[in-house]
């Protein structure tokens, strides 16, 4: 595997489902993000972990908790969602944090019914 | 409000002609810039950045300009070809932020052969 892989690639899930996504990069890099994209939106960043260390929380609700337990993975665990949580999440990663560009994974598509 | 914008959802170019990309910024504390490329299904591939002390970068038929007094960058490709046809996006990232980048919200670029 090279880069950052995202699983799974497709996720529909009910309002009261628990359910988790992955994020892996093979790129050696220090920081990882959560992007969050709906449809007519531009890329919003949701959370940044730098060195396994939570650094930013982009007001993100709580039934949205990441978990970083090292460098080369991410995850976003979800808990009872709404339907206007659907959206494109993307995962990123970084060599570190500041004029480093961020290589994306696929992203998970995500449908709350 | 948005602070980066990308006013044209779609552009259409022949092959072999320039392509013209634009994005419009409105805060002053931005000091980098990027332009990623995606295509469907998949992530944000980086293309090309942009420092604020530079006015111009040039990588391959990639170009981006900098009017940092009218808040203006740009990509041009030339020539373009139906490989490029993706959706283009303007990123920014103001100094002190943590890796935080704001997003356009993308033009849709279709190269006709």
């Amino acid at each position: 595997e090279t880069g950052v892989t995202q699983t799974p690639r497709h996720l529909v899930m009910g309002m009261t489902n628990k359910k988790s996504l992955k994020c892996e990069q093979h790129l050696g890099h220090n920081a990882m993000y959560w992007y969050k994209q709906s449809a007519k939106k531009p890329l919003e960043l949701m959370f940044v972990y730098n060195f396994k260390e939570q650094t930013e929380n982009n007001s993100v609700p709580s039934r949205f908790s990441p978990e970083c337990p090292n460098s080369s993975h991410l995850f976003l665990h979800l808990h009872t969602l709404q339907p206007e949580d659907s959206a494109l999440y993307l995962c990123a990663s970084s060599q570190g944090q500041r004029i480093e560009t961020q290589y994306f994974g696929p992203g998970t598509r995500l449908l709350v019914l | 409000d948005q602070q980066v914008k990308q006013n044209s959802p779609s552009l259409s170019v022949q092959e072999g002609r320039i392509s013209i990309l634009n994005c419009d910024y409105t805060n002053s504390m931005f000091d980098y810039f990027l332009w990623y490329k995606k295509y469907p299904a998949e992530g944000p591939t980086f293309l090309i950045s942009i420092s604020s002390i530079k006015d111009k970068n040039e990588d391959g038929r990639f170009t981006v300009f900098l009017n940092k007094s009218a808040k203006h960058l740009s990509l041009h490709i030339v020539p373009s070809q139906p490989g490029d046809s993706a959706v283009y996006f303007c990123a920014a990232s103001a100094r002190g932020s943590q890796g935080n980048l704001i997003f356009g919200k993308g033009t849709k670029l279709s190269v006709k052969p």
